[in-house]
């Protein structure tokens, strides 16, 4: 089946510093990848969809100029957390779908667990 | 935009005994209803997926039920075991994509 990895899968970092997290889809193109946040014990909460070669759309709320995503391949989509607090900890999941439309199967990565000290 | 509701949010049953996983949802619009397995500190795994133009669908010990109707489907996992010990998220997909609240399922060996 389809494979999604994201890398690294834990991360721990000092408050101010950036962090990249890369999500790679690695044997099909992914048209659409979507970035996930999600709280312990909670559910997925959608933070944007980016289509490749296209800016991304953030969902309400999200602060593009904090979270920036670039979706420059069919492979490949990064997440950077630019100037990180202590309230960016969390786990971050990528996801992947080889079509623009959400009918279609989204295969996810392994999860980033976030830790800002 | 979409509503969706997933009960129960925990479920312990006995290993071999049957769990169901029900999801309710608002827009009628919505055509493409998936099921996810998470393991803890894991990313959601697809075990199921249905679309609206089918009313069940099952694949060995997992099964899941659209009623477009009445706006609601089902997971159904016959013979439990404790490998099935999970947290399972529905989802709906129309326009976005749009997750239920989880429910921790625990099979009592």
């Amino acid at each position: 089946g389809a494979v999604v990895s994201q890398h690294p899968s834990r991360v721990i970092c000092k408050s101010g510093t950036s962090v990249k997290i890369e999500c790679r889809s690695l044997d099909f193109q992914a048209t659409t990848m979507f970035w996930y946040r999600q709280f312990p014990k909670k559910s997925l909460m959608l933070m944007a969809t980016s289509n490749e070669g296209s800016k991304a759309t953030y969902e309400q709320g999200v602060e593009k100029d904090k979270f920036l995503i670039n979706h420059a391949s069919l492979t490949l989509s990064t997440l950077t957390v630019t100037s990180a607090h202590p309230e960016d900890s969390s786990f971050y999941i990528c996801s992947a779908s080889g079509g623009t439309g959400v009918g279609n199967e989204q295969f996810f990565g392994p999860g980033t667990r976030l830790t800002v000290l | 935009g979409e509503n969706v509701e997933q009960h129960p949010s925990t479920l312990s049953v006995q290993e071999g005994d049957s769990a169901v996983i029900k999801c309710t949802y608002s827009d009628s619009a919505s055509n493409y209803f998936p099921w996810y397995k998470q393991e803890l500190g894991k990313g959601p795994q697809l075990i199921i997926d249905i679309r609206s133009n089918v009313g069940e669908k099952k694949d060995q010990r997992i099964a899941v039920t659209l009623n477009k109707t009445a706006k609601h489907f089902s997971l159904h996992i016959t013979e439990t075991q404790p490998e099935d010990s999970a947290v399972y998220f529905c989802a709906v997909g129309g326009n976005q994509f749009y997750f239920g609240t989880g429910t921790s399922l625990t099979v009592i060996p």
